[in-house]
């Protein structure tokens, strides 16, 4: 079965700081793999997927990711942050075989003025 | 578009009471998901509906957990005999597609305080 690990369960940073969300996932098979922003006391929203392509994916709020096959990774990442990305955010995979996603436990994103 | 509606938004119940949760899809969304999360953690699968059919339960879902998409609408959540262990937000989901790859969109939650 798939699983995910998110190598950092806390990041914090400076606004306008560049940040680097760390994602491995492990498969057997091809997977699909998703990023989900969770702001306080709302519901998980998508920023952005990887289904097959270009290895370089740009999501919303300026966020983009890299698939990387060979390191089984899928970073997070966002040039210059502001202070309205403070969040929780979580990776998913998801495979061919299964009809579930499976999350990672998330990185608190927290960013400091 | 009013997005994914989940009610109560907070329940506190005893142990040994039964509790259940609703979740309002978006409107013609064909797929609905239900997970948990507990605190520290990310969502867990729980069941999916593709409209009325449920067709995968996790080994998450004990024989105290039910849900239901009677007229592949709107779903209920039903937990019998509550325990400390439930104690989690439920989280529900709903795509308009048949593809895991089509994008969930998430309700607010449920979250449930079992004393």
């Amino acid at each position: 079965a798939q699983s995910v690990t998110q190598l950092d369960s806390q990041v914090p940073v400076f606004e306008e700081a560049p940040v680097e969300l760390r994602c491995n996932y492990s498969s057997s098979v091809s997977v699909y793999l998703f990023w989900y922003v969770q702001y306080p006391n709302q519901g998980l929203q998508l920023l952005l997927k990887y289904l097959s392509g270009s290895t370089l994916v740009k999501g919303i709020n300026g966020f983009e990711a890299e698939f990387n096959k060979s390191q089984t990774s899928f970073h997070l990442r966002k040039p210059s942050v502001h202070i309205s990305d403070t969040a929780e955010y979580f990776c998913a995979v998801s495979d061919y075989n299964n009809n579930d996603m499976r999350f990672g436990a998330g990185t608190r994103l927290t960013v400091k003025p | 578009d009013t997005g994914v509606s989940q009610d109560p938004r907070h329940k506190i119940t005893k142990r040994g009471q039964n509790v259940t949760f609703r979740c309002d899809p978006i409107s013609e969304h064909n797929r609905l998901y239900w997970y948990r999360q507990t605190l520290g953690q990310g969502p867990e699968f729980l069941t999916y509906f593709q409209n009325e059919a449920q067709l995968e339960k996790s080994r998450l879902l004990s024989d105290r957990f039910s849900a239901e998409r009677p007229k592949g609408s709107f779903s209920t959540l039903e937990i019998q005999r509550t325990e400390q262990g439930d104690s989690a937000m439920y989280l529900c989901a709903s795509s308009i597609g048949l593809a895991l790859t089509d994008t969930q969109y998430f309700g607010p939650g449920t979250r449930l305080t079992v004393l």
